[in-house]
Protein backbone atom coordinates (compact mmCIF):
# COMPACT_ATOMS: atom_id res chain seq x y z
CA UNK A 1 0.00 0.00 0.00
CA UNK A 2 1.68 3.52 -0.73
CA UNK A 3 1.69 5.52 2.21
CA UNK A 4 3.01 8.49 3.10
CA UNK A 5 3.41 9.92 6.81
CA UNK A 6 4.68 13.83 7.62
CA UNK A 7 6.29 14.71 10.88
CA UNK A 8 8.21 17.62 12.24
CA UNK A 9 5.60 20.18 12.52
CA UNK A 10 5.32 21.79 15.88
CA UNK A 11 5.24 25.35 17.55
CA UNK A 12 7.40 27.58 16.74
CA UNK A 13 8.14 31.43 17.19
CA UNK A 14 7.56 34.68 14.72
CA UNK A 15 10.86 34.14 12.69
CA UNK A 16 11.82 30.61 13.64
CA UNK A 17 12.61 27.84 11.19
CA UNK A 18 11.11 24.25 10.81
CA UNK A 19 11.94 21.46 8.87
CA UNK A 20 9.31 19.15 7.91
CA UNK A 21 9.65 15.24 6.42
CA UNK A 22 7.41 13.15 4.66
CA UNK A 23 8.17 9.23 4.73
CA UNK A 24 7.52 7.59 1.65
CA UNK A 25 6.60 3.51 1.45
CA UNK A 26 4.91 1.31 -0.81
CA UNK A 27 6.08 2.79 -4.11
CA UNK A 28 9.26 3.56 -5.94
CA UNK A 29 9.57 7.07 -4.24
CA UNK A 30 12.27 8.00 -7.06
CA UNK A 31 9.82 7.34 -10.10
CA UNK A 32 7.61 10.46 -8.87
CA UNK A 33 7.11 14.09 -8.33
CA UNK A 34 6.32 14.94 -4.88
CA UNK A 35 4.37 18.07 -3.40
CA UNK A 36 3.73 20.12 -0.25
CA UNK A 37 0.23 21.49 0.30
CA UNK A 38 -1.05 23.52 3.43
CA UNK A 39 -4.37 23.85 4.51
CA UNK A 40 -4.84 27.20 7.04
CA UNK A 41 -7.46 26.65 9.92
CA UNK A 42 -10.86 26.66 8.30
CA UNK A 43 -9.70 27.59 4.81
CA UNK A 44 -8.86 25.67 1.65
CA UNK A 45 -6.27 24.02 0.07
CA UNK A 46 -2.91 26.05 -0.82
CA UNK A 47 0.08 24.07 -3.08
CA UNK A 48 3.29 25.24 -1.74
CA UNK A 49 6.28 23.45 -3.62
CA UNK A 50 7.00 20.97 -5.57
CA UNK A 51 9.58 18.83 -6.96
CA UNK A 52 9.98 16.78 -9.73
CA UNK A 53 10.97 12.77 -9.58
CA UNK A 54 14.69 13.39 -10.32
CA UNK A 55 14.89 16.48 -8.40
CA UNK A 56 16.24 18.54 -11.28
CA UNK A 57 13.46 21.00 -11.43
CA UNK A 58 11.64 22.71 -8.30
CA UNK A 59 8.73 24.80 -7.74
CA UNK A 60 7.48 27.25 -5.44
CA UNK A 61 4.37 29.42 -4.66
CA UNK A 62 5.18 33.12 -4.35
CA UNK A 63 4.29 32.34 -0.50
CA UNK A 64 7.23 30.38 0.10
CA UNK A 65 9.84 31.74 -2.64
CA UNK A 66 12.94 32.89 -0.59
CA UNK A 67 11.72 31.24 2.76
CA UNK A 68 11.16 27.71 1.72
CA UNK A 69 13.32 24.79 0.54
CA UNK A 70 11.74 21.44 -0.80
CA UNK A 71 14.35 18.73 -1.08
CA UNK A 72 14.01 14.87 -1.43
CA UNK A 73 16.50 11.94 -0.76
CA UNK A 74 16.10 8.20 -0.13
CA UNK A 75 12.48 7.90 0.85
CA UNK A 76 12.23 11.06 2.37
CA UNK A 77 10.28 14.50 1.09
CA UNK A 78 11.68 17.94 3.34
CA UNK A 79 10.53 21.29 3.57
CA UNK A 80 13.00 23.70 5.44
CA UNK A 81 10.79 26.15 6.40
CA UNK A 82 12.69 29.90 7.50
CA UNK A 83 11.73 32.89 8.46
CA UNK A 84 8.41 31.47 9.76
CA UNK A 85 5.23 34.15 10.03
CA UNK A 86 1.90 33.85 11.38
CA UNK A 87 0.25 33.64 7.68
CA UNK A 88 1.99 29.86 7.52
CA UNK A 89 0.18 28.62 10.77
CA UNK A 90 -1.40 25.24 8.57
CA UNK A 91 -1.03 21.59 8.39
CA UNK A 92 1.18 20.72 5.68
CA UNK A 93 0.21 17.77 3.63
CA UNK A 94 2.87 16.00 1.42
CA UNK A 95 1.28 14.33 -1.65
CA UNK A 96 2.53 12.06 -4.33
CA UNK A 97 2.54 12.86 -7.75
CA UNK A 98 0.84 10.33 -10.26
CA UNK A 99 4.12 10.69 -13.00
CA UNK A 100 7.31 12.12 -12.46
CA UNK A 101 6.53 15.89 -12.98
CA UNK A 102 4.10 18.39 -11.37
CA UNK A 103 1.38 18.47 -14.43
CA UNK A 104 0.00 15.35 -12.96
CA UNK A 105 -2.54 14.00 -10.43
CA UNK A 106 -1.99 14.14 -6.48
CA UNK A 107 -2.96 10.60 -5.90
CA UNK A 108 -1.82 9.82 -2.12
CA UNK A 109 -1.71 11.93 0.55
CA UNK A 110 0.03 11.86 3.69
CA UNK A 111 -2.32 12.06 7.08
CA UNK A 112 -0.51 16.15 7.33
CA UNK A 113 1.68 17.70 9.97
CA UNK A 114 0.36 21.24 11.74
CA UNK A 115 2.55 23.79 11.99
CA UNK A 116 1.37 26.86 14.48
CA UNK A 117 3.32 29.66 14.39
CA UNK A 118 3.05 32.18 17.61
CA UNK A 119 4.91 33.51 20.27
CA UNK B 1 -1.47 32.53 -11.82
CA UNK B 2 -4.23 30.79 -13.18
CA UNK B 3 -7.41 31.57 -10.69
CA UNK B 4 -10.40 28.40 -9.84
CA UNK B 5 -13.40 29.74 -9.19
CA UNK B 6 -15.96 27.32 -7.80
CA UNK B 7 -19.57 27.47 -6.88
CA UNK B 8 -21.51 27.16 -4.99
CA UNK B 9 -19.39 27.62 -2.15
CA UNK B 10 -21.75 25.24 -0.23
CA UNK B 11 -24.76 23.40 -0.64
CA UNK B 12 -27.32 21.08 1.18
CA UNK B 13 -29.15 18.18 -0.44
CA UNK B 14 -30.73 15.51 0.53
CA UNK B 15 -30.25 11.61 0.03
CA UNK B 16 -30.10 10.27 -3.43
CA UNK B 17 -29.90 13.77 -5.01
CA UNK B 18 -28.24 14.56 -7.79
CA UNK B 19 -25.76 16.99 -6.85
CA UNK B 20 -23.70 19.40 -9.13
CA UNK B 21 -20.76 21.68 -8.45
CA UNK B 22 -18.71 23.84 -11.26
CA UNK B 23 -15.66 24.96 -11.33
CA UNK B 24 -14.39 27.68 -13.82
CA UNK B 25 -10.94 28.23 -14.64
CA UNK B 26 -9.21 31.92 -15.85
CA UNK B 27 -7.71 30.62 -18.54
CA UNK B 28 -7.81 27.61 -20.62
CA UNK B 29 -6.14 24.80 -18.53
CA UNK B 30 -7.48 22.00 -21.27
CA UNK B 31 -8.69 19.08 -19.32
CA UNK B 32 -5.72 19.03 -16.92
CA UNK B 33 -7.73 18.98 -13.64
CA UNK B 34 -8.39 17.29 -10.77
CA UNK B 35 -11.35 16.64 -8.25
CA UNK B 36 -10.66 16.13 -4.61
CA UNK B 37 -12.57 15.28 -1.43
CA UNK B 38 -11.96 16.61 1.94
CA UNK B 39 -14.20 14.92 5.00
CA UNK B 40 -13.66 16.79 8.00
CA UNK B 41 -9.86 16.27 10.01
CA UNK B 42 -9.37 14.11 7.10
CA UNK B 43 -6.40 14.42 4.03
CA UNK B 44 -8.03 14.89 0.80
CA UNK B 45 -8.52 12.24 -1.36
CA UNK B 46 -8.27 12.00 -5.48
CA UNK B 47 -11.91 11.26 -7.09
CA UNK B 48 -11.28 12.81 -10.46
CA UNK B 49 -8.30 13.21 -12.66
CA UNK B 50 -7.61 14.50 -16.24
CA UNK B 51 -10.71 15.92 -16.06
CA UNK B 52 -13.36 13.19 -16.28
CA UNK B 53 -11.27 9.96 -14.95
CA UNK B 54 -12.68 8.12 -11.82
CA UNK B 55 -9.90 7.18 -9.81
CA UNK B 56 -9.36 3.49 -8.69
CA UNK B 57 -11.53 2.36 -5.94
CA UNK B 58 -13.78 5.40 -6.42
CA UNK B 59 -17.52 4.90 -6.68
CA UNK B 60 -19.44 5.30 -9.83
CA UNK B 61 -21.76 8.00 -8.09
CA UNK B 62 -18.89 10.62 -9.03
CA UNK B 63 -18.48 12.11 -12.34
CA UNK B 64 -16.87 15.48 -14.08
CA UNK B 65 -16.67 16.60 -17.48
CA UNK B 66 -15.89 19.62 -18.69
CA UNK B 67 -12.66 21.23 -20.86
CA UNK B 68 -10.58 24.79 -21.43
CA UNK B 69 -12.41 26.84 -18.76
CA UNK B 70 -15.34 24.97 -17.63
CA UNK B 71 -16.25 21.99 -15.84
CA UNK B 72 -18.63 20.21 -13.49
CA UNK B 73 -18.59 17.82 -10.48
CA UNK B 74 -21.24 15.32 -10.21
CA UNK B 75 -22.64 13.19 -7.69
CA UNK B 76 -25.31 11.02 -8.98
CA UNK B 77 -27.14 10.11 -5.82
CA UNK B 78 -26.28 11.71 -2.79
CA UNK B 79 -25.16 9.22 0.31
CA UNK B 80 -25.17 10.54 3.77
CA UNK B 81 -21.02 9.14 3.52
CA UNK B 82 -20.46 12.10 0.92
CA UNK B 83 -20.59 14.61 3.47
CA UNK B 84 -17.26 16.58 2.73
CA UNK B 85 -15.33 19.47 0.99
CA UNK B 86 -14.74 18.90 -2.71
CA UNK B 87 -12.22 21.05 -4.42
CA UNK B 88 -11.30 21.22 -8.01
CA UNK B 89 -7.29 21.69 -8.58
CA UNK B 90 -5.75 22.82 -11.97
CA UNK B 91 -2.23 21.35 -13.41
CA UNK B 92 -2.12 22.93 -16.62
CA UNK B 93 0.21 25.45 -15.31
CA UNK B 94 2.51 26.12 -11.57
CA UNK B 95 1.46 27.49 -9.62
CA UNK B 96 -0.84 24.63 -9.04
CA UNK B 97 -3.88 26.02 -7.93
CA UNK B 98 -7.14 24.75 -6.12
CA UNK B 99 -10.71 26.13 -6.41
CA UNK B 100 -12.15 27.57 -3.04
CA UNK B 101 -13.87 24.57 -2.33
CA UNK B 102 -17.94 23.52 -1.97
CA UNK B 103 -19.18 22.07 1.36
CA UNK B 104 -21.78 19.57 0.84
CA UNK B 105 -24.14 18.56 3.43
CA UNK B 106 -26.75 16.57 3.96
CA UNK B 107 -30.90 18.41 4.22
Amino acid sequence: EEQLLESGGGLVQPGGSLRLSCAASGFTFSNYAMSWVRQAPGKGLEWVSGIIATGGSIKYADSAKGRFTISRAKNTLYLQMNSLRAEDAAIYYCAKHGESHFYSKMDVWGQGTPVTVSS
Amino acid sequence: DIQMTQSPSSLSASVGDRVSITCQASQDIRNYLNWYQQKPGKAPKLLIYDGANLEKGVPSRFSASGSATDFTFTISSLQPEDIATYYCQQYDNVPLTFGGGTTVEIK
